[in-house]
């Protein structure tokens, strides 16, 4: 089956700085990867996701770059904010499948 | 709010013992999820269900059940439980034929258990 790791595990940046988290997968046939964001005691949150036709997509301030021939994918945070403070899973599926495989999480602390 | 209820928020139980967790997805959503997420853990994927038929299942121990009733809502039943039982249980539901992120989950609040 599908696995996905995930780097670093912990990440803490100063304020304005970017962050970056790196994963990768192992099933070659998995073409859909979304990013959630956890907040401490709340629950994930789909923040942005990238399909494999597409090599990169972003949304203001977090983007996502896809490498299908590598079989890896990050999640860039440019300008972090406090409330970028969270935990962030990276995960990996067949579009058409069932099942959605999640990497280990990575701790972003954001200093002011 | 997702949407996604999930009941009992939390519970303390002895081990041996057995619990049922609950789950009433978003209106419409077909397909239920259940992840455990130990404490610093990341999400493990335990079952999942699609209009009342099994789908997927990942690494759910066989002292666990699940399924899922006519009116969609999904039971998580773990029995014998051991102290390493004690997590976080999320549910997350989705509807696949739905536009922007076609596969998008959302998850409940999480049933938290502790397993003394």
């Amino acid at each position: 089956g599908e696995n996905v790791e995930q780097h670093p595990s912990t990440l803490s940046v100063q304020e304005g700085d970017s962050a970056v988290i790196k994963c990768t997968y192992s099933d070659s046939a998995s073409n859909y990867f979304p990013w959630y964001k956890q907040e401490l005691g709340k629950r994930p949150q789909l923040i942005i996701d990238i399909r494999s036709n597409v090599g990169e997509k972003k949304d203001q301030r977090i983007a996502v770059t896809l490498n299908k021939t590598a079989k890896h994918f990050s999640l860039h945070i440019t300008e972090t904010q406090p409330e970028d403070s969270a935990v962030y899973f990276c995960a990996a599926s067949i579009v058409a499948g069932n099942k959605l495989t999640f990497g280990g999480g990575t701790r972003v602390l954001v200093k002011p | 709010d997702s949407g996604v209820t999930q009941t009992p928020k939390h519970l303390i139980t002895a081990t041996g013992q057995r619990v049922t967790l609950r789950c009433s997805p978003r209106s419409g959503d077909l397909s239920v999820y259940w992840y455990q997420q130990s404490l610093d853990q990341g999400l493990q994927f335990l079952i999942q269900y699609y209009n009342g038929e099994e789908r997927a299942k990942g690494n759910i121990l066989e002292r666990f059940s699940a399924q899922q009733f006519p009116d969609l809502h999904s039971e998580l039943n773990l029995s014998s439980l051991e102290l390493g039982d004690s997590a976080l249980y999320f549910c997350a539901s989705s509807d696949r034929s739905s536009g922007g992120a076609p596969w998008e989950l959302f998850f409940g609040e999480g049933s938290r258990l502790t397993v003394l």
